[in-house]
């Protein structure tokens, strides 16, 4: 697949057991933060988001925690499944206007 | 399905040619991002376009130029190209400025032999 090859930090699971994947962010000024979940040959696809005014978000099987005073963001995955594997980016809605990705985490869950 | 539209899926092309990426959003979207992804570099923002306007840049070549139509769609301008340049080159779409996730295409996988 496309991202075959690509050295990324890797996080290996085995299927059941909860996953974290974490991530630094570079702006405080950042208000917007989001997780996307990429499968080998396609786009990145949404999974969760979080604004800088919470510390933490829920969603289905998944949970987001922001720590805006190390600016550090952490995506939780529970019972995580074999479906689950890919690449996870957090991304940062600068204040200029873009959305800058972190360098992504390779996830993959042994069944 | 995300809505937005990448041509072509697939490129190969020689070094010093140019090429054009093209992207239709989802429909309503106002803002169109381009990124390049690399084997060894994650996603790199490019450029960043709302309602036709350039709004932000990001480290794109100078070899590289971004329009956005008054149809919205977008075009990636890719020329003088290098051995460098081959990369999954993807375009996302998103509503109102800063308020909801981006939506990406399936991206156009560029080869410059």
């Amino acid at each position: 697949g496309e991202n075959v090859g690509l050295h990324l930090p890797t996080l290996s699971v085995q299927e059941g057991d909860n996953s974290i994947i974490n991530c630094a962010y570079s702006n405080s000024a950042s208000d917007y933060f989001i997780w996307y979940k990429q499968e080998s040959g396609k786009g990145p696809q949404f999974i969760i988001d979080i604004r800088s005014n919470m510390d933490k978000r829920q969603g289905q099987r998944v949970t987001v925690l922001l720590n805006k005073t190390v600016k550090h963001l952490s995506l939780q995955i529970a019972a995580t499944q074999p479906g689950d594997s890919a690449v996870y980016f957090c991304a940062e809605n600068m204040v200029q206007g873009d959305m800058r990705f972190g360098a992504g985490t390779r996830l993959t869950v042994k069944p | 399905d995300s809505g937005v539209t990448q041509t072509p899926k697939h490129l190969i092309t020689a070094t010093g040619q140019r090429v054009t990426l093209r992207c239709s959003p989802r429909s309503g979207d106002l803002s169109v991002y381009w990124y390049q992804q690399s084997l060894d570099q994650g996603l790199q923002f490019l450029i960043h376009y709302y309602n036709g306007e350039e709004r932000a840049k990001g480290n794109i070549l100078e070899r590289f130029s971004a329009q956005q139509f008054p149809d919205l769609h977008s075009e990636l301008n890719l020329s003088s190209l290098e051995l460098g340049d081959s990369a999954l080159y993807f375009c996302a779409s998103s509503g109102p400025l800063g308020t909801g996730e981006l939506f990406f295409g399936e991206g156009s996988r560029l080869t410059v032999l």
